[in-house]
Order: structure tokens, then sequence, then C-alpha cells
């Protein structure tokens, strides 16, 4: 088991440019979160994702940010004409299905795409 | 709002000696869950241990155990015979309620460091 796949580990964009990063989750596990993590800080939750719905965006920017989880293939956190406040590490995580003897899900977390904009 | 607040920034402990890290978190929600979390340099985030509301007994793992103190809303991390590869920045992190259970709440971090 792969574990959560995150790619590219790194990247660098100038302003403007559009950076997409990816996140294919654990094998059988159909949630997938996004996280920020900017320097010095905690991760801040964004967005929450299952199969071609997104469930909860509470934490997403209103503009520029957007985010997918297509029926085949990995989730992608897209960022558009991206500025310097949006270098950070993006962080992916997901999950089984809950069951209720589970209780809240534990999280499986990716190791980051640290994205640097220039 | 619900917060975690972790109010130690840096810790240092002697190997084979323990360390607690605080952390205190604020809710009116009955039903919740607490976690802490490890980030080792290579920034993979890896669960250390995690502990529902509603039960009152500590969990341990190994050499973590934590004191969860509901009416104080505390819930430090114990480590006991602290080794070098438990340097690492710990996050303490929450869940509330019955709904998304992959919406946390984390803290600021505290960066532990282990001398030989």
């Amino acid at each position: 088991n792969a574990g959560v796949m995150q790619n590219p580990r790194h990247l660098v964009r100038r302003r403007g440019q559009e950076a997409r990063l990816r996140c294919s989750p654990m094998k059988g596990h159909s949630h997938v979160y996004w996280y920020r993590q900017l320097p010095e800080e905690g991760l801040k939750f964004m967005v929450y994702l299952q199969k071609e719905n997104i469930i909860d965006e509470s934490g997403m920017p209103k503009e520029r940010f957007s985010a997918e989880f297509p029926k085949e293939g990995p989730s992608i956190l897209r960022i558009q004409q991206v500025v310097r406040g949006d270098s950070a590490a993006y962080f992916c995580a997901s999950s089984p299905q809950r069951t209720r003897s589970s209780g809240a899900n534990v999280l499986t977390f990716g190791a980051g795409s640290r994205l640097t904009v220039l | 709002a619900q917060t975690v607040t972790q109010s130690q920034p840096e810790m240092s402990v002697q190997e084979a000696e323990t360390v607690t890290l605080s952390c205190t978190y604020d809710t009116s929600e009955s039903d919740y869950y607490l976690f802490w979390y490890k980030q080792p340099p290579s920034r993979q985030m890896i669960l250390v241990i995690r502990q529902e509301a509603y039960k009152q007994q500590n969990a341990t793992e190994n050499r973590f155990s934590v004191n969860f103190q509901k009416a104080a809303k505390s819930f430090s991390l114990k480590i006991s015979d602290s080794q070098l590869g438990d340097a690492a920045m710990y996050f303490c992190a929450s869940h509330w309620g019955s709904g998304n259970t992959g919406k946390l709440i984390f803290g600021q971090g505290t960066t532990l460091q282990v001398k030989p």
C-alpha cells in the first residue's frame, strides 16, 4: 500500500501562473481533504471531497482556488494566477468511509507539496 | 469558534528523559476527538495518538500517553524515554461533532529538540 501520494513534491511558479497539485488517496479511501500549511504555522483545512463531489469547501479562498476529485484519477488542487502569499506546503489526506463504530476517521496524510511563488 | 492552542513554541529534552507538551482547546461541543500529530523534517504528518472525548481513560501508545482533562479542556502529550527520532514538530488537533470527520483544527505546533 503506497499511502497517500502527492506530486509534485516541489513546485516553483512565477506570479500570475497556474499551479496544479495532485493527490492520489490510499487504496480503499474514498474521502480526500486538502490542507495548507503556511511557514511556522499549523495546518489549515481547505476542502473536503468525495468522488465527483465537493462536500465542504469552507476553508477555500473564494477566488483563484478550486479542487476536484474526479471519478477516475487523482484529486487536483488548482491555484490560478498565483501570488507570493500562496507560497506554502499543501497537504492532502485521505480516509475511508466513516462508520459509527470507528468514530472520527483517522486521516492519512501525504508528504505534502511545497509551492514557491517567485 | 472552536480553537486549539499550543503555548510552547519550542521544547527540549535530554535523551531518555520525559517531556510533556501542552495543548488546550475551546469548544461548546460534547462530541469531539483529539489528536497529536508529529511532523519530522521530512514534513510527513504522522498520527501519534488519538483520544475520544467520551472516554475517561487516557490514551497510550507505547512511549506516548496523554493527560486528558476534559473540564479544563486540556490535552497534553507525554513522551517517555525520549529518543533522538522523536525530534520533530508536534501538532495538537481536534475534530468536533459527528459530521465531517476530516475537518481538523490544528494548533500552532511545538518544536521538540532531543539532546543526546
